[in-house]
Formats: structure tokens, sequence, C-alpha cells
């Protein structure tokens, strides 16, 4: 089964600084991994994702992401936070292989950016 | 714009009433996804369509039911709604091939009262 563990639940930094929100997996093969933002009463969004090749991502509002296959990590980063980053963030796998077309997510980093 | 659109935002309904929400999309996916998601929590993948072929998670309880008329329709028939089934309802949708497989696209959600 595969599982994904954000160790953070709350994640705070000041505007300007550097942010990680921290994403470990665990999956049969290879993975495919993802990070979705959802601001209050929306839905989620789509910041980035990592099939294969380089393993840095970069995505959207200036989110990076690196996948480290030796520690089965995800971590999330932005070199600096803005106060409207300030919102909830999941990290999610799915196996690479098999017929599983769901995504497995993590339980969330609510990230507080203060100005 | 191409887009999951779901219907309505917010919906109350009375303990044991039947209620039904919508989700619709424009990006001809061919898979559909419904999740519940509670108090900022992980979403929980409740079922899902593969084109026509139905899906449903091994816990997903009997109260929970859905339809796919067609490609671009989905709903959620909550048969007889609990306090516990209180929730964000979200419906997210995947295309099989093209440059954004295995992402999944989300509409806003659908938050549901139960009185």
């Amino acid at each position: 089964a595969q599982s994904v563990a954000q160790p953070e639940d709350q994640v705070n930094v000041a505007e300007g600084n550097p942010l990680t929100v921290k994403c470990t997996y665990s999956v049969s093969g290879n993975p495919y991994l993802f990070w979705y933002v959802q601001y209050p009463n929306r839905g989620l969004q789509f910041l980035l994702k990592y099939i294969t090749g380089d393993n840095l991502v970069k995505g959207s509002y200036g989110f990076e992401a690196e996948f480290n296959k030796s520690q089965t990590s995800f971590h999330l980063k932005k070199p600096s936070a803005l106060v409207s980053d300030s919102a909830l963030y999941f990290c999610a796998v799915r196996a690479v292989s098999g017929s599983a077309r769901q995504l497995t997510f993590g339980s969330g980093t609510q990230l507080t950016v203060l100005p | 714009d191409a887009m999951v659109i779901q219907n309505p935002r917010y919906q109350v309904t009375q303990f044991g009433k039947p209620v039904t929400l919508s989700c619709s999309q424009t990006l001809n996916h061919n898979v559909m996804y419904w999740y519940q998601q509670k108090s900022s929590q992980a979403p929980k993948l409740l079922f899902h369509y593969y084109d026509k072929d139905f899906n449903n998670e091994a816990d997903t309880p009997d109260n929970f039911q859905s339809r796919r008329p067609n490609t671009s329709f989905c709903f959620l028939d909550i048969r007889s709604p609990g306090l516990g089934d209180a929730a964000m309802y979200l419906c997210a949708t995947s295309s099989r091939g093209g440059p954004s497989y295995n992402e999944q696209f989300f509409g806003p959600g659908t938050r549901l009262t139960v009185l």
C-alpha cells in the first residue's frame, strides 16, 4: 500500500524568508509525486508534479520541490515566502505501475506566512 | 477556460433527507473522482469512474452512491445523510493520456451541512 507522511501540521515562516514543507512517501516501485494547495473553502489547486527526469521540479507561484529517491522525500520549497502563500498544502503519491489510479494524500500542512 | 464545476457550492440538508451533489467538466477527461474532506483533513476517495466503469473504495459506506450519465457529468447521491456526513465534497478529473496525464483537476467543492 502507498502512503504519504507530512510530519508537520503547521509551519510558520516570516515573509521574505525561505520556506520548506516536508513530505515523505512509501510506494511499491517508482512514484508519481504531487503537491496541491488549498485555500479556505476552495478545492485543491495543482502546484507541481514529479513524473520522471530532473529531480528538481519547478511549479506554479515560484514553488519548487526536490525528489530524493534515497530518502523517499519530496519536500516543497520556495526561496522567498509571501503572505498570500498562507494556505493548506497537501503532498500526494501514486505508483507508476499497477492498476490503481487514485492518489494517496498526506494529512496536510498549514502554512502561515507572517508579515 | 476548461474547468471542473461543482453545484451547489453550499448545500444544507436535514438528517435523513436524500441529497444530490453535481459535478461537470469541460476538460473531456475520462476519469472522474469524488472525495470527502472533513475539517482540513486529507481528502478521502469515495469512488471514481474510469469512463463508465465504476470503482468503489472498500470503505465507502453504502449510503453513498454515484451516477455518471455521460462524460461531462457525475453525481454524488447521499441516500440518508447523517451528521457525520457533513463535509466538503470534492470532484476531480484526470485524463488517460496527454501532457496532464496523472494530474487531477479539482472543482471548488460543495460544503454539505446536515441539520
